[in-house]
């Protein structure tokens, strides 16, 4: 079975970093292109990285490209996303996906003061 | 950019009715390839959201046959049949033609 598990989300300031992890189980990892969308409240989809399979090719929209990156350790099966200079547009739930078919319940992060 | 548009539903849709949801692209989705590079999700609420059909018309894994996609290169339609009460939320369509990848605003969608 399909798993995918998000952590690192939270309250952060204004201008502070956050690196959110995915934790994947029950596929062959290092086989996928993995995403991360997020949602604002109330609010519908965005897209929000991208990365291939080895990790040599990243995507990013103009809303973070800059200021986010994505990563990944296909020996440990997880994704990351380093946050960083965030704002309170960030303000949203972040998930975590396998190939848009499978996603993962995702980890609330809120920027405020 | 690739702008999507959705429609909107005459809610509440009465159970056992059906039920169709547009979407359209500012931009062809059809590749190369052939195929069309379009995507259906449904939100239920407070769940994640799931894949409902990929490359416009090919249903999902589990995905019940009574969900049909369609559409032309621009103009997309999903089609859920004898709707019943667990098709709540909102759905939404994205291309994945080219980055950056994009969704379109969401279509809720009630039953009666």
């Amino acid at each position: 079975e399909v798993q995918l598990v998000e952590t690192g989300g939270g309250l952060v300031q204004p201008g502070r970093s956050l690196k959110l992890s995915c934790v994947a189980s029950g596929f062959t990892f290092s086989s996928y292109w993995m995403y991360w969308i997020r949602q604002a409240p109330g609010k519908g989809l965005e897209w929000v990285s991208s990365i291939n399979t080895d990790g040599g090719s990243t995507y990013y929209p103009d809303s973070v490209k800059g200021r986010f990156t994505i990563s990944r350790d296909n020996a440990e099966n997880t994704v990351y996303l380093q946050m960083n200079s965030l704002r309170s547009e960030d303000t949203a739930t972040y998930y975590c996906a396998k190939g848009f078919a499978y996603w993962g319940q995702g980890t609330l992060v809120t920027v405020s003061s | 950019d690739i702008v999507m548009t959705q429609g909107v539903l005459p809610n509440p849709v009465p159970s056992g009715e059906s039920a169709s949801i547009t979407c359209r692209s500012s931009k062809s989705l059809v590749y190369k390839d052939g195929k069309t590079y379009l995507n259906w999700f449904l939100q239920r609420p407070g769940q994640s959201p799931q894949l409902l059909t990929y490359w416009m018309s090919t249903r999902a894994s589990g995905v019940s046959d009574r969900f049909s996609g369609s559409g032309s290169g621009t103009y997309f339609t999903l089609k859920i049949s004898r709707v019943r009460a667990e098709d709540a939320g909102v759905y939404y369509c994205q291309q994945v033609r080219e980055y950056p990848l994009t969704f379109g605003s969401g279509t809720k969608l009630e039953i009666k």
